[in-house]
């Protein structure tokens, strides 16, 4: 069974920094794509950071780049989302999320961690 | 980067047929996925690609695509259909985007 589990929200000040992980399990981690998506609280969803599964490609929603970094372990089944500059915007659960069934499919999602800006 | 519009909200009687659309500049190029999310849980994935559905998805859900317009079918729609449902896709530059989304009220 495949398994994603988000840990790393919490509360913090605008302008600091968070780093949030995925476990994931039940699946051959270093085959697939992942991304992170979060929803704003009562908002959408909304795509934030994508990395290819060998680490070579990396994109980013408009909003976080150059604040945001995504990166992965394959030897530790572990995705990661350093996040610094932080805003009242950046509120939210952000879900880990596997790309399967082909590009941009999400397919599997974990539970979420909720990050929360605030002063 | 791309956007993706959907109606904000649409209402079907139980055991009628809604669809909900996703319309978009980059779905002339990209296929685009469907979730359902319920209130307090995670996404699921109901479509992706032409019109396929994974294991586990019940037959009543279907996918179409015309032009820049991507639409999700509930046939014979079910009290647990009641729900929010976003579109997907990605644009040229590999970002990937989501629809406004859509809020399903079965009536």
């Amino acid at each position: 069974e495949v398994q994603l589990v988000e840990s790393g929200g919490g509360l913090v000040q605008p302008g600091g920094s968070l780093r949030l992980s995925c476990a994931a399990s039940g699946f051959i981690f270093s085959s697939h794509s992942m991304s992170w998506v979060r929803q704003a609280p009562g908002k959408g969803l909304e795509w934030v950071s994508y990395i290819s599964s060998n680490t070579y490609t990396m994109y980013y929603e408009d909003s976080v780049k150059g604040r945001f970094t995504i990166s992965r372990d394959n030897v530790k089944n572990s995705l990661y989302l350093q996040m610094s500059s932080l805003r009242d915007e950046d509120t939210g659960v952000y879900y880990c999320v596997r790309e399967g069934y082909g590009d941009y499919v999400f397919d599997s999602w974990g539970q979420g961690t909720l990050v929360t800006v605030s002063s | 980067s791309s956007e993706l519009t959907q109606d904000p909200a649409v209402s079907v009687a139980l055991g009628q047929t809604v669809r909900i659309t996703c319309q978009g500049d980059s779905l002339r190029t990209y296929y685009s996925s469907w979730y359902q999310q319920k209130p307090g849980q995670a996404p699921v994935l109901l479509i992706y690609g032409k019109n396929n559905r994974p294991s586990g998805i019940p037959d009543r859900f279907s996918g179409s695509s015309s032009g820049t317009t991507a639409s999700l079918t509930i046939t014979g729609a079910q009290a647990e259909d009641e729900a929010d449902y976003y579109c997907n896709s990605r644009d040229s530059s590999g970002a990937r985007v989501f629809g406004t989304g859509t809020k399903v009220t079965v009536l």
